[in-house]
């Protein structure tokens, strides 16, 4: 059974820093992985997918990176705002059905 | 173009009672997903339809039917709420569920109290 891993369950850092966000999984046979935000009381909205063959993802401020063989990606952000401040989810895709197994996410607060 | 939308937003229901959460989806998608959000749990999936008239049990269906009434909606249903079915309940769709290009896009949530 595939099982997500995010580290650390919270951070906090001062605006401008740069930072990365972890995320590990058991099973390396898998077809994508995406990077979610989640504002408090509200959906999920999705940042980055990254295909089981690419390496990584690039939007804006945001750097996902995936190493399947070792069951890791990251989520890089550079120069973070107090708007980045939310809860950032993890997920892979894989199994015959391709659904999404979630980790349990970081919470990141960005102080101004 | 709206996404994908869910009604109601918020619910409180008696144990015993039933209902019916909706959503539907205006992006053409082909599958639809139901899941629960716990705290300390993170996100599990309930049901799913990878098409339009097919359905099948997620990781924690117990307590659950659905529905797909078309292609645009899939219908959650509670036939006799209890108060471990207090949670946070999030629809979401995607354009195919065998690709691993396609991802997965949220409603905003219906927050469900049994009591």
């Amino acid at each position: 059974k595939q099982e997500v891993t995010q580290i650390p369950a919270a951070l906090s850092v001062p605006e401008g820093e740069n930072l990365v966000l972890n995320c590990s999984f058991t099973d390396s046979a898998i077809y994508n992985l995406q990077w979610f935000r989640q504002d408090p009381g509200k959906g999920l909205t999705s940042l980055l997918l990254i295909q089981s063959s690419q390496r990584e993802q690039t939007s804006g401020r945001l750097n996902a990176s995936l190493d399947k063989s070792s069951g890791r990606s990251t989520l890089y952000i550079a120069a973070s705002q107090p708007g980045d401040s939310a809860t950032y989810l993890c997920a892979v895709c894989g199994g015959s059905n391709y659904k999404l197994t979630f980790g349990k996410g970081t919470l990141l607060t960005v102080n101004p | 173009n709206a996404g994908v939308t869910q009604t109601p937003k918020f619910q409180v229901l008696k144990t015993g009672q039933s209902m019916t959460l909706q959503c539907a989806q205006d992006m053409n998608h082909n599958s639809m997903y139901w899941y629960r959000q716990d705290p300390g749990m993170g996100l599990r999936l309930i049901y799913y339809s990878a098409s339009e008239g097919t359905t099948d049990k997620g990781e924690v269906p117990n307590g659950y039917n659905v529905s797909r009434l078309n292609k645009r909606e899939f219908s959650l249903r509670l036939e006799s709420a209890a108060p471990s079915q207090t949670s946070v309940y999030f629809c979401a769709s995607r354009r195919g569920w065998d690709s691993q290009t396609y991802e997965q896009y949220f409603g905003p949530g219906t927050r469900l109290t049994v009591t």
